[in-house]
C-alpha cells in the first residue's frame, strides 16, 4: 500500500492566500519527488528532494523535505488560477515510485 | 513532453472480454511501468519492466498481465476483464534510479 500520506486530500484556496500541502511517512525516506497533474492531464514532475533539510523554489512553490527525512511539505504563495490541480507527493524506493493519495486544489477567483 | 504513446486512449468493453493496453516510447529508456488511476487512491503500481523480458509485479497486479519483447513497448493485458478494473491507465518511463518519471497522456477504460 501508499507508504506516504498526503493532507489535506482538498484545498480549496482564495486566490491570492497561500497554501501549504505535506507529505508524510512513518519510515525514513531516500528521497522524496513531487508531480502535479492538471485536471484531464497526466501527472508531470516538479521536483526531486535528497537531502535532510532541503529546501528548493521554484517560482512561487517552495518544497521542503524533513530533517528527519520522513516528511515533505509544498508551499505555494500567492496562489493563481494556474495552480489548480492535484499535486503527489512519491517515495522513490528500489526503482519504483509511491505515490500518495494527492491534494487536489481548487482556486476561488 | 517525452515521447510516450499510449493506446488507445479511451475504450469501452464488456465484462469477461480481454483488453490490451499499449504503451510505446522513443525515447530508449530502460524502466517502463503501469499505473492505475482511482479517486481517492493516486496512482498505484500495477506492474513495471526494468528491462526486455524483464518485468515484476506492483501492488495491484492481480487480474493483470504484461510484456515486454522490445525496449520501446511495454503491453499490459487484461485477460477477462471486470468492472473493478474500470479506472484510467497511465504508462511511464524512466531512465533509472533517481529519475523523474515521464507519463503518458493516459487511457481511460471502461467496463460495462
Amino acid at each position: 500500500g501508499q507508504q506516504v500520506m498526503q493532507i489535506p486530500q482538498y484545498q480549496h484556496v482564495q486566490e491570492g492566500e497561500d497554501f501549504t500541502t505535506y507529505c508524510n511517512s512513518s519510515t525514513t525516506l531516500s528521497n522524496i519527488q513531487w508531480y502535479k497533474q492538471r485536471p484531464g492531464g497526466h501527472p508531470v514532475f516538479l521536483i526531486q528532494l535528497v537531502k535532510s533539510g532541503e529546501v528548493k523554489k521554484q517560482k512561487r512553490l517552495t518544497f521542503q523535505f524533513g530533517e528527519a527525512k520522513k516528511n515533505s511539505s509544498l508551499h505555494i504563495t500567492a496562489t493563481q488560477t494556474t495552480d489548480v490541480g492535484t499535486y503527489f507527493c512519491a517515495e522513490d524506493n528500489d526503482y519504483k515510485l509511491s505515490f500518495g493519495a494527492g491534494t487536489t486544489v481548487t482556486v476561488r477567483a | 513532453d517525452a515521447g510516450i504513446t499510449q493506446s488507445p486512449r479511451h475504450k469501452v468493453t464488456e465484462t469477461g472480454t480481454p483488453v490490451t493496453l499499449r504503451c510505446h516510447q522513443t525515447e530508449n529508456h530502460r524502466y517502463m511501468y503501469w499505473y492505475r488511476q482511482d479517486p481517492g487512491h493516486g496512482l498505484r503500481l500495477i506492474h513495471y519492466s526494468y528491462g526486455v523480458k524483464d518485468t515484476d509485479k506492483g501492488e495491484v497486479s492481480d487480474g493483470y498481465s504484461v510484456s515486454r519483447s522490445k525496449t520501446e513497448d511495454f503491453l499490459l493485458t487484461l485477460e477477462s476483464a471486470t468492472s473493478s478494473q474500470t479506472s484510467v491507465y497511465f504508462c511511464a518511463i524512466r531512465q533509472g534510479g533517481g529519475q523523474p518519471q515521464h507519463f503518458g497522456d493516459g487511457t481511460r477504460l471502461s467496463i460495462l
